[in-house]
């Protein structure tokens, strides 16, 4: 299965600021999704990210909070902008491959003070 | 759209014994995709098993078994001979197989698994 590098694993971040997440994976992937986990909650997807295009948000989400970037079949990019108290949470990144399904990044633990 | 549910928030299993975690779902679709997945503390989500729904055959990984109740929308995860390894958050998980959704996973809201000496 894909090998995922995401970073950072973890980060506390000022409110106001933003932080942007990156995932590399070890192998060519069409789409990257990234998902968001509230504390003691599940997964939410944000969004899907295709190479070449713009990337398609889920409901209650937007560009101008979660902006992504594609720019090759191997990396993607998360910024969490402008961020609230509410941000707090585990983001992870996650691409599926044929017959393997799918891998997660080990999750970038965001706390916003 | 799809909905998955776990209306086991913790369960709690003695080492060696077996387990089995709940899970149902919605959909209106004949042929997806249905997973596990475990969350132990390092948050990292590993997959446990997947299940096609055109497989009328139960999936097995070693100690993990599935119950696929297609009719019902049933999708249980049995976990044998338990061991403090097992111990994690479980997410059961639903993926359709039309590829204008975008192949996304849609997540139960899981079910923590304690492990007892």
């Amino acid at each position: 299965s894909a090998v995922i590098s995401q970073k950072p694993s973890r980060d506390i971040c000022q409110r106001g600021t933003s932080l942007t997440i990156q995932c590399q994976v070890d192998s060519q992937v069409t789409m990257m999704f990234w998902y968001r986990q509230q504390p003691g909650q599940s997964l939410t997807l944000i969004a899907t990210a295709n190479q070449g295009s713009e990337a398609t948000y889920e409901s209650g989400f937007v560009i101008d909070k979660f902006p992504i970037s594609r720019p090759n079949l191997t990396f993607s990019t998360l910024t969490v902008s402008n961020m609230s108290p509410e941000d707090s949470s585990i983001y992870l990144c996650s691409v599926e491959r044929v017959n393997y399904g799918y891998t997660f990044g080990s999750g970038t633990r965001l706390t916003v003070v | 759209a799809q909905t998955v549910t776990q209306s086991q928030p913790e369960m709690s299993v003695q080492e060696a014994e077996t387990v089995t975690l709940s899970c149902t779902y919605d959909t209106s679709e004949s042929d997806y995709y249905l997973f596990w997945y475990k969350q132990p503390p390092s948050r990292q989500m590993i997959l446990v098993i997947r299940q096609e729904a055109y497989k009328q055959q139960n999936a097995t990984e070693n100690r993990f078994s599935v119950n696929f109740q297609k009719a019902a929308k049933s999708f249980s995860l049995k976990i044998s001979d338990s061991q403090l390894g097992d111990a994690a958050m479980y997410f059961c998980a639903y993926r359709s197989v039309n590829t204008g959704t975008a192949s996304k996973l849609t997540f139960g809201t899981g079910t923590r698994l304690q492990v007892t000496l």
